[in-house]
């Protein structure tokens, strides 16, 4: 099936330990996003990538980091500089992000970070 | 920047109430407008979408939602809620203008429908 997946589905972290979040995508997507969802604040954008080998910061990027060597995939690191990275994090794709493109984005499962 | 408001934190009703959910935004230029929904334990999904034409908008399940743009909103509505309607409902939007096809969310509003 296509689509995106993310794992692990839970995960627990030792504070200051830095910690890798996996996101997959087999739909042939050129943009993807990584979100941060806490309860009442919505989803906040983290990073976004536009093209293989491009990357750029969302409006809450301190304390992560990404890379996108592969279309398929769009990692993201919750580095000990997150001060508070006990969160439900949502990887996204779409299908392209040129301006002007009208297209909607698709979400992964979730992962749900714990830090103890 | 664009910024999205949902009026209403948590909304209880019971079967076969009606449900409109609030959505003001922020952002003078022309944008893309976008109802998700996340059922519990599931991932989060498009319910509708308005990019242009007709502003009432029809999407999945009964869920319809009219851009008023004098008013800088997207209400959601559905005649008649089900049990299986209990989820967060998410409002967002996106510039066409911007770069990136970047989505800024509103808080969420947790529906619960009671049998």
């Amino acid at each position: 099936d296509g689509g995106i997946t993310q794992s692990p589905k839970y995960l627990f972290r030792k504070e200051g330990q830095n910690v890798t979040l996996s996101c997959e995508q087999n739909l042939n997507h050129d943009a993807m996003y990584w979100y941060r969802q806490d309860p009442g604040q919505g989803l906040r954008l983290i990073y976004y990538s536009q093209i293989v080998n491009d990357f750029q910061k969302g409006d809450i990027a301190e304390g992560y980091s990404v890379s996108r060597e592969k279309k398929e995939s769009f990692p993201l690191t919750v580095t000990s500089a997150q001060k508070n990275p006990t969160a439900f994090y949502l990887c996204a794709s779409s299908i392209g992000a040129g301006r002007k493109l009208n297209t909607e984005a698709f979400f992964g499962q979730g992962t749900r970070l714990t830090v103890v | 920047a664009q910024s999205v408001s949902q009026h209403n934190h948590h909304v209880i009703l019971s079967e076969a109430a009606s449900l409109e959910l609030g959505c003001n935004y922020s952002y003078g230029g022309t944008v893309n407008l976008f109802w998700y929904v996340q059922y519990p334990g599931q991932h989060l999904q498009l319910l509708l979408k308005y990019f242009s034409g007709d502003p009432l908008v029809k999407g999945i399940k009964g869920f319809e939602a009219e851009f008023i743009k004098s008013k800088f909103s997207f209400n959601l509505r559905k005649p008649s809620v089900q049990w299986s309607d209990t989820a967060e409902y998410f409002c967002a939007v996106n510039a066409q203008e911007a770069a990136g096809n970047k989505l800024t969310f509103g808080g969420g509003t947790r529906v619960l429908v009671k049998p």
